[in-house]
């Protein structure tokens, strides 16, 4: 497989479900981000992962935990979630420097549509 | 952070058309980026244009830093081109958040 994969592509929960979204990357990077993208809404950064390390929290509410265990996955899990969290979660990854910024392309995954019932 | 602002929000054009579509930013940017979503969300990379111009096919992007906005040019327009289209920047200094535009939805007809 190539580029940045995302699974599941389409998932339906419940307000009391937990569940968990999954990224991984075939492009050997070292940074990998989640991203929200809501109804008539620009897309949000959620989390940004550079090194395994979290370095970025963009003020997301704790019912989102991101976990890296690699430089290859990331995972969101889910519990709780509020209707208002339907929405396109997409992962992406790019190769970054040592400079503590991300000054290169950042590739995106499909992406998992949400609907939070 | 920054502010992106993307013209227009909505454009429609005949096939064989060409277009130009702007981005500017509220500050200076290290980082910039065009993209495509196609109708099944996937977003596709079109440039990484922090500066200067590049051409790839019937698009082409030019980016002014130094008055913080860049230009997509699309010519002679395909119906496959149809979808939004979105810039997104990092402000300089040590950032790693990629701020998006509210995008330019183009429908391009037969």
């Amino acid at each position: 497989e190539t580029g940045v994969t995302q699974t599941p592509r389409h998932l339906v929960m419940g307000m009391t479900n937990k569940k968990s979204l999954k990224c991984e990357q075939h492009l050997g990077h070292n940074a990998m981000y989640w991203y929200k993208q809501s109804a008539k809404k620009p897309l949000e950064l959620m989390f940004v992962y550079s090194l395994e390390e979290r370095v970025e929290n963009n003020s997301v509410p704790s019912r989102f935990s991101p976990e890296c265990p690699n430089s290859s996955h990331l995972f969101l899990h889910l519990h709780t979630l509020q209707p208002e969290d339907s929405a396109l979660y997409l992962c992406a990854s790019s190769q970054e420097g040592l400079a503590g910024a991300s000054r290169e392309t950042q590739y995106f995954g499909p992406g998992t549509r949400l609907l939070v019932l | 952070g920054i502010q992106v602002e993307q013209s227009p929000p909505d454009l429609i054009l005949q096939e064989g058309a060409n277009s130009t579509l702007r981005c500017n930013f509220s500050d200076s940017v290290n980082n910039l980026q065009w993209f495509h979503q196609n109708p099944w969300g996937q977003l596709i990379n079109l440039f990484y244009i922090p500066s200067g111009t590049k051409q790839n096919g019937r698009l082409s992007a030019t980016t002014v830093a130094t008055e913080r906005y860049s230009l997509l040019y699309i010519s002679s327009s395909q119906t496959t081109d149809s979808g939004v289209y979105f810039c997104a920047g990092i402000r300089g200094g040590s950032n790693y958040k990629l701020t998006f535009g509210k995008g330019t939805l183009l429908t391009v007809n037969p």
